[in-house]
Formats: C-alpha cells, structure tokens, sequence
C-alpha cells in the first residue's frame, strides 16, 4: 500500500462546476499536507498546504483536512479550463521525507 | 526573487555513462531535495539535503548520490546509467529541513534520457 493514495482519474467536470479531489494516506504521524498542481510538461507547483483539522480557503481553492480518516481534499470552485492539470497530494512521512500520491488527473471542459 | 534553478533542461547520455545535474535554491533556502519521476512510478524521493549534509535518503540503488555546497547549491550524480534511469529529475528547495509545516517549491527539472 502506497503511502499517499489518489485516484488516478481522469475526473471530468464542466466549466464552472466544482471539482474535488481527494487523497488518503496511511501514516497516522503525518502532520501536514500539500497540494501541488502539475501541469504536462512541467514542474509541480505549490497550491496550497494544510495542518489543521477541518478546511483552509484560499481564493477558489479550499483544502479539508480530516486527521481521524487520514483524508485529504481538496474543493475547487467555479472550475476553469485553465485548471486541467494533475493535483498531486503530498504528505510528510513519519522520516521527514515528502510522500506524494500518484496524482489525479482533472480535465475541465468548456 | 529567483526560483528554483535547474540545469541542464535536458540531458541525452548513453547506457553505462555516468551523468551530473545541478539545483540552485531559491535565495535564502538551506534544504535541497531530489525526486526521480516517471509514469509507472510517480514521484519518488531521492535524497535530501541540509547544511552541506545528506539528511535523507529515500530506497534507490547507491548509483544515486548527490551532494550540497557552501552556497546551498546541490548536485545530483548518477553512475552505471541504466535504460529503466530515463525520468524526470526534480529538485526542490525550502527555507528550513524537510519536516512538518515546510514548504518545498520545485524548479522545472532536468529531463533525462538514457539510450
């Protein structure tokens, strides 16, 4: 079992809907949590990370974090074309070393 | 602010050769980590580094080693390339060691490809 699971999707949603995407993981001393965003061909970027139990916003972004389901998500709102990327979730593992998920795949369409 | 520097963008180099890459931090940033990705795998961690000192490193053959300088600046050496070595190689820096509540931010990787 991986340490940081996701769905690989592809997870299509139309313009304008919200897109939530989520993630588990299996290390229960796991503190903090990212989102990163790659786009193809290039570098994952930093969205958004999350430490306490319950939800963080951040423009169109909201992230929830709940620690007794070790489940992660991550909510974008009023989707747009330009969100089609691979939503990567990242986790410190009990060795201090960044754990990521396999990444899932969101398409938005016009 | 600068970001995350890699070099070179793109690297071509013959089963058996041996291969260097190159990660500047972002300004201010102590701690240098490396990633192999690839399809199959996903992202994988290499190593981390800290203050000139390997503080991590995550399960690939001892081919893989790397190495920080005064100035933050790191290297990662790949030796014996082998075909399965093709990947993307990403480096990723933070202001403090990997733990808890540390940000990493990436630069835009070395592609490397083994023939």
């Amino acid at each position: 079992q991986k340490e940081v699971e996701q769905n690989s999707g592809p997870l299509s949603v139309p313009e304008g809907a919200i897109a939530s995407l989520n993630c588990t993981y299996s290390d229960r001393g796991s503190q903090s949590f990212f989102w990163y965003r790659q786009y193809s061909g290039k570098s994952p970027e930093l969205i958004m990370f999350i430490y306490s139990n319950g939800d963080k916003e951040d423009g169109r972004f909201t992230a929830q974090l709940n620690k007794a389901s070790q489940y992660v998500s991550l909510l974008i709102r009023d989707s747009q074309p330009s969100d089609s990327a691979t939503y990567l979730c990242a986790a410190y593992n009990a060795g201090n070393m960044l754990t990521f998920g396999g990444g899932t795949r969101l398409m938005v369409k016009p | 602010k600068a970001g995350v520097t890699q070099t070179p963008r793109y690297l071509i180099k013959t089963r058996g050769q041996q291969v260097t890459l190159s990660c500047s931090p972002i300004s201010g940033h102590r701690s240098v980590s490396w990633y192999q990705q690839t399809p199959g795998q996903g992202l994988q961690f290499l190593f981390e580094y800290f203050s000139e000192t390997q503080r991590n490193k995550g399960n690939f053959p001892g081919r893989f080693s790397g190495r920080q300088f005064s100035n933050s600046r790191s290297e990662m050496n790949v030796s014996t390339l082998e075909l399965g070595d093709s990947a993307l190689y990403l480096c990723a820096s933070s202001l403090e060691p990997a733990g808890s509540n540390t940000e990493a931010f990436f630069g835009q990787g070395t592609r490397l490809t083994v023939v």
